[in-house]
């Protein structure tokens, strides 16, 4: 069974970092390029940040002006989003997210850990 | 401001049918494929459609996909109280060299 589990979320004030964690189960992680996508309170899905299998090909959202920064250790099945300079409108659910084989979508979700950007 | 344009909110009693559109542009709806995603708060999301109207395994034939120009459209039929969630559409933005998502529709169940 395929499962993503985030961890690393809580409060941190304005100006802060916070370093967000998924580890991944029952499927070879190092096949796979993985997502990012938060949800802000009461609001829609927004794309963050991808990473390759390898790690050799990266993308951001261009709202997060190199504040974010996305790696993955493929020995331990785990992907993470360092983020620095946090702002009050990053406060949100953040999910990890497989890229399917096709490539066009995600076809496995994290349940999201939460991210409160407060002073 | 999402770059893909649902409705905020659709409703429709038991049993009956609704429609959700996502309406984009030839950057990415037009030239791209299209996703549906359905998602109960606190929840992880779920790949309902992939490449404009397939279905993932266990997804029931009640859900279909369908794509004209540069809109998609959601259809579930016999509605169930059960399929309550937001639902989002999504596609690759070749001009924002962007993932992107609609804003979500609330579907309600009467």
């Amino acid at each position: 069974e395929v499962q993503l589990v985030e961890s690393g979320g809580g409060l941190v004030k304005p100006g802060g970092s916070l370093r967000l964690s998924c580890v991944a189960s029952g499927f070879v992680f190092s096949s796979y390029t993985m997502n990012w996508v938060r949800q802000a309170p009461g609001k829609g899905l927004e794309w963050v940040s991808s990473m390759s299998s390898t790690g050799s090909f990266v993308m951001y959202a261009d709202s997060l002006k190199g504040r974010f920064t996305i790696s993955r250790d493929n020995a331990k099945n785990s992907l993470s989003l360092q983020m620095n300079s946090l702002r009050a409108e990053d406060t949100a659910v953040y999910y990890c997210a497989r890229d399917s084989v096709r490539g066009y979508d995600w076809d496995y979700w994290g349940q999201g850990v939460l991210v409160t950007v407060s002073s | 401001q999402s770059v893909l344009t649902q409705p905020p909110s659709v409703s429709a009693a038991p049993g009956q049918k609704v429609t959700v559109s996502c309406s984009g542009g030839s950057s990415n709806i037009g030239n791209n494929y299209v996703s549906w995603y359905q998602h109960f708060p606190g929840t992880a999301p779920k790949l309902i459609i992939y490449e404009n109207y397939k279905r993932p395994s266990g997804i029931p034939d009640r859900f279909s996909g369908s794509r004209s120009g540069t809109s998609a459209t959601l259809v579930i039929t016999g509605l169930q109280t059960g399929d309550e969630a937001d639902y989002y559409c999504g596609t690759w933005d070749s001009s924002l060299s962007a993932w992107v998502f609609g804003g979500g529709t609330k579907l309600t169940v009467l």
